[in-house]
């Protein structure tokens, strides 16, 4: 049983590329969502999908896209990729309102 | 809009004894749940105790425990007994209407 899968681990971007991070979950959780973690500021939520076709903004949205594309999947999308997107960013889920958030382990992006 | 504050950035605490982690936070929501959340440097997200917040009751996990005050909007983690492994990044979490907001965290370093 994976849990919460992200794609890659570690990225390296240039200024102005874009890139998508994949997540996946295996456990029919209907709730989804994206952070970033960066020193001094805890986790962030930029995006989140309460069931499937549906996305909300969370704290900071801008400069991200998301896209619901099945139960199991919810991706985030930078666009064109600036140096204040480096941080480490975390998928979650969750079955139910207010249960426990189940993480993936986190990817390291780094943008140049 | 549901804030969570943690105020100590980084604590230390002696082995075998007993330290507290604060968070406040605030919410609009009439039904929600606290969390806190353990983050070893595996960068691992573990969950490490929840609290309904219907609950007058504090609750308990071995040897983590909270202290719920739900008028000061208040909740604190004890950890007795304290070991090596609990040397970790200390997140405070609120849930309600499916967003899950985390304070800055604390840094906790268990000596020998």
């Amino acid at each position: 049983n994976a849990g919460v899968t992200q794609t890659p681990k570690f990225q390296v971007l240039k200024t102005g590329q874009s890139m998508t991070l994949q997540c996946a979950q295996d456990m029919n959780h209907n709730s989804m969502y994206w952070y970033r973690q960066d020193p001094g500021m805890g986790l962030r939520l930029i995006y989140y999908s309460a069931s499937e076709g549906t996305t909300d903004k969370g704290e900071v949205p801008n400069g991200y896209n998301v896209s619901r594309l099945n139960k199991r999947e919810f991706s985030l999308r930078l666009e064109s990729a600036a140096p204040s997107q480096t941080s480490v960013y975390f998928c979650a889920s969750v079955d139910r309102l207010n249960s426990p958030l189940h993480f993936g382990n986190g990817t390291r992006l780094t943008v140049t | 809009a549901q804030t969570v504050t943690q105020s100590q950035p980084e604590m230390s605490v002696q082995e075998a004894e007993t330290v507290t982690l604060s968070c406040t936070y605030d919410t609009s929501e009439s039904n929600y749940y606290l969390f806190w959340y353990k983050q070893p440097p595996s960068r691992q997200m573990i969950l490490v105790i929840r609290q309904e917040a219907y609950k007058q009751q504090n609750a308990t996990e071995n040897r983590f425990s909270v202290n719920f005050q739900k008028a000061a909007k208040s909740f604190s983690l004890k950890i007795s007994d304290s070991q090596l492994g609990d040397t970790a990044m200390y997140f405070c979490a609120c849930s309600g209407t499916y967003k899950y907001i985390f304070g800055t965290g604390t840094r906790l370093k268990v000596l020998a």
